[in-house]
């Protein structure tokens, strides 16, 4: 069964300064893809960056990015130069090769930024 | 930007009725997904479709819960009769295949449900 763990449940950081969300995964499907997404105070769910488990590059986007440790089993956000508008829950998930879009999702970490 | 249209924004009904929601999907996508968030489960897979059939309602009440897509542009999500614990944020996501590995899911602005 695969699972995706997120033990931060709330995180602060000082606005401008980068911080790491954590996520760990588990699967014993050789194909996968991992994600991050976004869920503001508005409650809409923002895509914020992929990584495919047989991508050989870290995923970026934008002041995202995806530090993929795949021996690990790890997926962490990097976010950079935080901003005041960072401030949301952050929703790691995956998905299988055999269940493209069925995304397991973990339970969120929250994320605050401070002036 | 194109996005997920999902109606209505929150719902409140009592207990015994019917409960209807839309989700209009992003043009061009071919897979719709439903989801629902609440604290204690956070965010569960409902229902999803490709290409209109639906793959996999797996984790849909069937006794009261029904998911439909009457054309490419609506998915209905419909809850009959509707009871106090199906209270949560229920998310249409519309998908998008990357690199035939992964869909990138857009999802909706969710539909806030409370059944009194």
């Amino acid at each position: 069964a695969q699972k995706i763990t997120q033990t931060q449940p709330g995180m602060f950081v000082q606005e401008k300064e980068a911080v790491t969300l954590d996520c760990t995964y588990d699967t014993s499907d050789p194909s996968y893809g991992l994600f991050w997404y976004k869920q503001p105070s508005s409650g809409e769910m923002i895509f914020l960056i992929y990584q495919g488990s047989y991508d050989q590059q870290n995923a970026t986007e934008g002041r995202y990015s995806l530090n993929f440790q795949k021996a690990r089993k790890s997926a962490n956000l990097v976010i950079s130069a935080s901003q005041l508008g960072d401030s949301a829950m952050y929703f790691c998930a995956m998905h299988g090769s055999g269940n493209t879009g069925k995304l397991i999702f973990g339970q969120g970490t929250t994320l605050q930024v401070k002036p | 930007d194109a996005r997920v249209t999902q109606t209505p924004r929150h719902k409140v009904t009592e207990m015994g009725q019917e409960v209807t929601m839309r989700c209009q999907p992003i043009l061009g996508h071919n897979t719709v997904f439903w989801y629902r968030q609440t604290m204690m489960q956070g965010l569960e897979l409902l229902a999803y479709f490709r290409n209109r059939a639906p793959l996999d309602d797996s984790g849909m009440p069937k006794d009261r819960f029904s998911a439909e897509m009457p054309d490419a542009t609506l998915a209905t999500l419909k809850i009959q009769p509707s009871e106090p614990r199906d209270s949560a944020v229920y998310f249409c996501a519309s998908g998008l295949v990357l690199g035939g590995q992964g869909e990138k899911l857009f999802f909706g602005s969710g539909t806030q449900l409370s059944v009194l």
